[in-house]
């Protein structure tokens, strides 16, 4: 139980475009739904925390209008870069609170990549 | 949250017992230590947490000593699929906090 299915595992896209990430609680409501950034031999960095019905909390320095967080239903959060540049070239991972607040589940996580 | 504190890189060899140490000298006392492992290209993985008293399951024991300033998590007999990033994590529990993830350590199991 308390899976998570993150979509899609890979992206390739050009700069200036934008990119959508979900996140699906399969089998459990996930009111909150967290959203890191991960580059590379680095650890996760949390991005935003998303609650389901309210606007997103962003960490200092991520910037919320570059980093869009929709959190419309309590099985779906979606990420998604806006104009996004190769700097923004990342592995994205979300995760969702499930049961007690002792239970976090991850995504498998998304490879993003800008040219 | 409290801070903690990992060597960065460790080896071990396939079959031997795996001890990851982890200290934590600033947790408070409602704070449960957390063990969390990643291995490349995906998500975190759960795998055991506790408060002061030693814990087992499936995966994992946890020690915690007993001023409860460091802990250490042990893979009772290591596979060369246990080689991941282990992210100890300290955090209050059943409160809707974030995870925050510190360098953790890079455990490379050797055949």
């Amino acid at each position: 139980g308390a899976v998570v299915s993150q979509h899609p595992s890979r992206v390739i896209c050009k700069s200036g475009t934008s990119v959508k990430i979900e996140c699906r609680s399969l089998d459990f409501q996930a009111t909150t739904m967290f959203w890191y950034r991960q580059f590379p031999k680095q650890s996760l960095m949390l991005m935003a925390t998303s609650n389901e019905g309210s606007k997103a909390t962003y960490e200092q320095g991520v910037e919320k209008d570059k980093f869009l967080i929709n959190h419309a239903s309590l099985t779906l959060s979606t990420l998604t870069v806006t104009s996004a540049h190769p700097e923004d070239s990342s592995f994205y991972i979300c995760s969702a609170r499930y049961g007690t607040a002792d239970g976090y589940t991850f995504g498998s996580g998304t490879r993003l990549t800008v040219v | 949250d409290a801070k903690t504190t990992q060597p960065p890189s460790m080896d071990c060899a396939e079959g031997r017992a795996a001890n990851l140490p982890c200290n934590h000298s600033t947790i408070s006392g409602n704070e449960y230590v957390y063990w969390y492992r990643q291995i490349h290209s995906q998500g975190p993985q759960y795998i055991i947490h506790g408060l002061k008293n030693n814990e087992t399951n499936e995966m994992a024991s946890l020690i915690i000593t007993e001023d409860r300033k460091s802990s250490t998590l042990i893979l009772p007999h290591a596979t060369l699929r246990d080689t991941a990033v282990y992210y100890c994590i300290v955090r209050p529990p059943r409160v809707a906090q974030k995870l925050v993830f510190g360098q953790g350590t890079r455990l490379t199991i050797n055949p």
